[in-house]
């Protein structure tokens, strides 16, 4: 089945900036979306089809996705971004929802 | 405004089976493109995509899974429900039921609501 593989953690500085990545097989050809997990709280959709913002969303969280990296960035980082991230596809050869195993982000 | 929540028991002994319920509102379950579907977080752990269901009846389920879940939907009471037979502490997790947000490309899945959770704990 398809694997989505994230780095356990990523620590970054207030102000700079931090990038998540997600690597897949040939993930550059689908769709990821990311989502954003505080403590004791539900997911909430901050990147869909690779690169788009709902709305309420700040531009400082962007994404792009090829070859076989999907990446989430967050310009500028704030304390209240510190959060678990987690990617998510839909593996079209087995009709499946996929998640990653999901990143903490610290911010130090 | 879209809101969905997730109901049952906090608590279940091995080898029992789960039923959760997961009431919707802001949108109905018969409307064209509409789906929904569990996901199930261990404390501590990642999100387990679980299962679907389209407004069609169309399902889906996590291949790991399958034999033991089943979901459906009552579009009249706004319901979606879950069961897990013969559950095990390995099943202890929080549930949550999710909105697929609209489209057709189902390459373009994903969950823009998500209900608050609940935790379920499988102890004797």
């Amino acid at each position: 089945s398809y694997v989505l593989t994230q780095p356990p953690s990523v620590s970054v500085a207030p102000g700079k900036t931090a990038r998540i990545t997600c690597g897949g097989d040939q993930i550059g050809s689908k769709s990821v979306h990311w989502y954003q997990q505080k403590p004791g709280q539900a997911p909430v959709l901050v990147i869909y089809y690779d690169s788009d913002r709902p709305s309420g969303i700040p531009e400082r969280f962007s994404g792009s996705n090829s070859g076989h990296t999907a990446t989430l960035t967050i310009s500028r980082v704030e304390a209240g971004d510190e959060a678990d991230y987690c990617c998510q596809v839909w593996d079209s050869s087995t009709d499946h929802v996929i998640f990653g195993g999901g990143t903490k982000l610290t911010v130090l | 405004q879209i809101t969905l929540k997730e109901s049952g028991p906090m608590l279940v002994k091995p080898t029992q089976t789960l039923t959760l319920t997961c009431t919707v509102s802001g949108f109905s379950l018969n409307t064209l493109g509409e789906h929904v579907g569990w996901i199930r977080q261990p404390p501590g752990k990642a999100l387990e995509w679980l299962t679907l269901i389209s407004w069609d009846d169309n399902k889906r389920y996590n291949p790991s899974l399958r034999s033991r879940l089943t979901i459906t939907k009552d579009a009249a009471k706004n319901q979606v429900v879950l069961t897990v037979t013969d559950m095990d502490p390995t099943d202890t997790a929080t549930y949550f039921c999710a909105h697929r947000m609209p489209g057709n490309d189902y390459g373009k899945y994903n969950f823009d609501y998500w209900g608050q959770g609940t935790l379920v704990t499988v102890s004797s």
